[in-house]
């Protein structure tokens, strides 16, 4: 119940087309679920994150679809380049801790 | 804002001895760090939760007497290694929590290598 299922585990997208990586959870006490970024040899970095009173969040190049219902969250990166390749994290938090349950992790690679 | 930062950022030790890593949250104060763990080209793995003033709490299977954590501030969590060995090398990430917020902010990580 505690798991956070993220897919695929790698991606390749030609520079310029959307990027989708999508998150599966089971914990419906869960609130607060947010995407990081992480580079090699980096720590990951907060790249947007959603609450379940919202359908759809939007930053930038970056939005979040949440399905409530479905217990699924997803992450679409638009008009993808080389630069966001990366291994992307989604994470679910909540039941009042603050502790992250974190997916697997989805390599992302943008082609030139 | 919200930045974290770690110390030392790579560290080589030879089997035995003891390495401490630093956890600093350089612009707000820090109710909650957390230490994670990971290998390559693998999911984060939480260690302990610590909070300020208390002691940390270990995950399951977490080895709290090799794994030394302390939570002198709002701001500094550190973690010791003790007794290193060569399957403790790994990269640790530390990440902090704004009070009352459930974003964490992670460190850029330290890569322990123990010969």
């Amino acid at each position: 119940q505690q798991q956070v299922k993220q897919s695929p585990q790698s991606l390749i997208v030609q520079k310029g087309g959307i990027s989708i990586i999508n998150c599966a959870y089971e914990n419906t006490a869960f609130d607060y679920f947010p995407w990081y970024q992480q580079f090699p040899g980096k720590g990951p970095a907060l790249l947007i994150a959603i609450r379940p009173d919202v359908s759809e969040k939007k930053e930038g190049r970056f939005t979040i679809s949440f399905n409530k219902s479905a217990k699924q969250f997803s992450l679409h990166i638009m008009d993808s380049q080389p630069g966001d390749s990366a291994t992307y994290f989604c994470a679910a938090s909540g039941s009042g801790t603050y502790k992250y349950i974190f997916g697997t992790g989805t390599r992302l690679k943008v082609l030139a | 804002g919200a930045v974290v930062s770690q110390h030392p950022s790579r560290v080589i030790c030879k089997s035995g001895t003891s390495v401490k890593i630093e956890c600093r949250s350089l612009d707000f104060q820090a109710t909650t760090m957390f230490w994670y763990r990971q290998f390559p080209k693998q999911s984060l793995m939480l260690m302990a939760t610590s909070n300020e003033g208390s002691k940390a709490t270990y995950e399951q299977g977490v080895e709290k007497d090799k794994f030394l954590i302390n939570h002198a501030s709002l701001t500094l969590s550190t973690l010791t290694v003790t007794s290193a060995h060569p399957e403790d090398s790994s990269f640790y990430i530390c990440s902090a929590d704004r009070a009352g917020v459930y974003e964490q902010y992670f460190g850029p990580g330290t890569r322990l290598t123990v010969t």
